[in-house]
């Protein structure tokens, strides 16, 4: 079975202060993971996704994440962050082997302090 | 290219009723799966389609059913609703939809009465 394990109910930081949200999965094959944006009352943004080779990962807005396989983890940070970045994050795991069907985190809500 | 479209974007409807929720997804892509989102149970996997074929399914009753037309449109419909299905119902296309990224719709609020 596969599942995900946001550990951060809630951050909060102050704008230009770097960011990492933290993200664990359980997979039994290789993972595709993803990193989405929510904002208020509108659907799921993609950030950023993995699916093989370099283990740093480029998205949009800034944010970056890593794959780490031994740790089972794939951390979303942000070098700095913008009041904009206030949102719901929620990490993904999908696979080839279970057709259309990602296991979102229950999701981390970041909050932005002037 | 256009994004992923639902409609509608509100609804409300009372006990019992039943409810057809709409989804264009982004052009060439042929795989649309669906999603309940709630602040209790968060996002779960309703049910994937792939030319016109549903290849997965989640655990929810069969009062939830979908279907696939051939262009790719997809649309859910729930049957005599209760309280509990009052949600965000988010839509999701991807090209192939066997591991690749999902793109998402702004989602359908339904509240029940």
């Amino acid at each position: 079975a596969q599942s995900v394990t946001q550990p951060d109910i809630h951050i909060t930081v102050s704008e230009g202060a770097s960011l990492e949200l933290r993200c664990n999965y359980s997979y039994g094959a290789t993972p595709y993971l993803f990193w989405y944006v929510q904002s208020p009352g509108q659907g799921l943004q993609l950030l950023l996704k993995y699916f093989s080779g370099d283990t740093l990962v480029q998205g949009i807005k800034g944010f970056e994440a890593e794959f780490k396989r031994s740790q089972s983890s794939f951390n979303l940070r942000k070098p700095s962050v913008h009041w904009s970045d206030a949102a719901e994050y929620f990490c993904a795991v999908g696979g080839d082997t279970n057709a259309g069907k990602s296991t979102f985190g229950d999701g981390t809500t970041l909050t932005v302090k002037p | 290219k256009a994004g992923v479209t639902q409609t509608p974007r509100y609804l409300i409807k009372t006990r019992g009723q039943q409810v057809t929720l709409s989804c264009s997804p982004i052009s060439g892509h042929r795989s649309v799966s669906w999603y309940q989102q709630t602040p209790g149970q968060g996002l779960q996997f309703l049910f994937e389609y792939f030319s016109e074929t549903q290849r997965n399914k989640g655990n929810f009753p069969g009062r939830f059913s979908g279907r696939q037309f051939s262009n790719s449109r997809s649309e859910m419909n729930v049957s005599t609703l209760e309280l509990g299905d009052s949600a965000l119902y988010l839509c999701a296309s991807s090209l192939e939809g066997r591991g690749y990224e999902q793109y998402f719709g702004p989602g359908t609020r339904l509240t029940v009465t």
